[in-house]
């Protein structure tokens, strides 16, 4: 157990809908990542904030924000589901706003239908 | 940009045989190199990292050494069990700018007994 918590573990929603992942750092970590698995793209970063403020972007797309909040757990919104966003978000935090050593959640299962 | 490249898998062994899966990269500058493992329904976990020129990581007798030379990190084992069996990330932390990650493709094990 890493200590990074995701919920949920699984989401099923259809095309056009909007979600939000949620992710828990392990205690005392301020930065949380965002991550992407998909059979077609891989792995891929999405995302960073740090004690609350947005440290850098990857290939995240403009239908997709997050935002960390005062507690630090974040938050991940997809609008304008479509089917390709169909994937695995996991969620990754850190200590410090380096991501030389970060935990892994299990991640949420997305399925756009 | 930063790119990682990872050995096709699947990769099928018997139990007790030798494990390399090869991992090369490109980066600017001296980034830090790690593996990561994705057991069946996990969150990805450390493995290993080394973060400059001839380091060598270890850990559960996986070993990789860090060649700037060849800009290699190539996972060893010498002696498989059928739990290592998952899925293994080759990955980069820049080291300039925003620390981003850079996974590969991944390459998934299976040990057979």
């Amino acid at each position: 157990d890493s200590g990074v918590t995701q919920t949920p573990k699984h989401l099923i929603t259809a095309t056009g809908q909007r979600v939000t992942l949620r992710c828990s750092p392990r205690s005392g970590d301020l930065s949380v990542y965002w991550y992407q698995q998909s059979l077609d793209q891989g792995l891929q970063f999405l995302i960073q904030y740090y004690n609350g403020e947005e440290r850098a972007k990857g290939n995240i797309l403009e239908r997709f924000s997050a935002q960390q909040f005062p507690d630090l757990h974040s938050e991940l919104n997809l609008s304008s589901l479509e089917l390709g966003d169909s994937a695995l978000y996991f969620c990754a935090s850190s200590a410090s706003g380096s991501p030389l050593e970060q935990y892994f959640g299990p991640g949420t299962r997305l399925t756009v239908t | 940009g930063d790119s990682v490249t990872q050995m096709e898998g699947p990769v099928t062994l018997s139990e007790e045989a030798f494990l390399t899966i090869n991992c090369t990269y490109t980066a600017t500058g001296y980034p830090s190199l790690f593996w990561y493992v994705q057991y069946p329904g996990e969150g990805l976990q450390l493995l290993l990292k080394a973060t400059k020129a001839d380091d060598k990581g270890s850990n559960k007798g996986f070993e990789a050494t860090y060649r700037k030379e060849t800009t290699s990190f190539h996972l060893e084992k010498g002696s498989v069990q059928v739990s290592d069996s998952a899925v293994y990330f080759c990955a980069l932390i820049s080291s300039g700018g925003y620390q981003k990650v850079t996974f590969g493709t991944g390459t998934k094990l299976q040990v057979i007994p």
